[in-house]
C-alpha cells in the first residue's frame, strides 16, 4: 500500500514569494490534515479536512495561508507571500475515519526555508 | 494546553529500560503515541482511550491514568532502533491532536 505522498521534498524561497505544497493521501483515507513542525517542536496542527470540507481551520493563518481539497483527495497548502517566520517543515497526513481520531500516517514532508 | 512531556532527553545503553510521560493539565479523551527518527515522518505507535487501558507493541507499551490525566509511555530492553524522538499527542473530544514538544531518545551500543 501507498503511503502519504508529498512534493517537493525540499523549497528554498525569497521572502514575499509565493509557495505551494502538494499531498497525495492513502486511498481511502477520509481525513486529511496539513501540520506545520517547527525545529524541535511537536507537529503543530494548521487545517484539517473531512472529505472536501475543512472542519477545523482555526489554526490556519488566513491572511496569508490557504488550502483546498478538490474531490476530497488530494490537497494544496498555499503560502503567498511568504516571510522568514515561515521556514518550517510541512507535513500531511490522513487517516481513515472522520471523527479525527484515528491513527494518522504522515508524509515524508516538505522542508521550507524562506531566505 | 499543549501536553508536557517528561524527560525532555534520554541516553540509553542497549537493554535499558525508559519511562516517557505525557501529561495534561485538562481532561483527556485519547491519547496517541508517535515516534519521529531524523528527517523522517512521525510514525504512529499506538491510541489510548480514557478508562485507563493499557496497550502493548512489542516491547514497547503504554498506559493511561485518567485520575492524572497522564500517559506514560514503556520502552523495555531498548534496541538500537528505538533512537528517535517521541511525541505524545492529546485529544480532548474534538478529534483534533496537540502535541508534545517531544522527548529525544538515543539508545548506545
Amino acid at each position: 500500500e501507498a503511503g502519504v505522498v508529498q512534493s517537493p521534498r525540499y523549497k528554498i524561497i525569497e521572502k514575499k514569494q509565493p509557495v505551494a505544497f502538494w499531498c497525495n493521501p492513502i486511498s481511502g483515507h477520509n481525513t486529511l490534515y496539513w501540520y506545520r513542525q517547527n525545529l524541535g517542536q511537536g507537529p503543530e496542527l494548521l487545517i484539517r479536512y473531512e472529505n472536501e470540507e475543512a472542519v477545523d481551520d482555526s489554526q490556519l493563518p488566513k491572511d496569508r495561508f490557504s488550502a483546498e481539497r478538490l474531490k476530497g483527495v488530494d490537497s494544496t497548502l498555499k503560502i503567498q507571500p511568504a516571510e522568514l517566520g515561515d521556514s518550517a517543515v510541512y507535513l500531511c497526513a490522513s487517516s481513515f475515519g472522520t471523527s479525527g481520531r484515528g491513527e494518522q500516517y504522515f508524509g515524508p514532508g516538505t522542508r521550507l526555508t524562506v531566505t | 494546553q499543549q501536553p508536557v512531556q517528561s524527560p525532555q532527553a534520554v541516553i540509553l545503553r542497549e537493554g535499558e529500560d525508559a519511562v516517557i510521560n505525557c501529561s495534561s493539565s485538562k481532561a483527556l479523551y485519547s491519547v496517541h503515541w508517535y515516534r519521529q527518527k531524523h528527517g523522517e515522518a512521525p510514525v504512529f505507535l499506538m491510541i489510548l482511550l480514557k478508562g485507563g487501558e493499557q496497550k502493548g507493541h512489542e516491547k514497547i507499551s503504554a498506559s493511561f491514568n485518567e485520575k492524572k490525566q497522564q500517559s506514560s509511555l514503556y520502552l523495555t530492553a531498548s534496541q538500537l532502533s528505538y533512537s528517535g524522538t517521541y511525541f505524545c499527542g492529546t485529544e480532548y473530544g474534538e478529534g483534533k491532536l496537540i502535541f508534545g514538544q517531544g522527548t529525544e531518545l538515543s539508545v548506545k551500543p
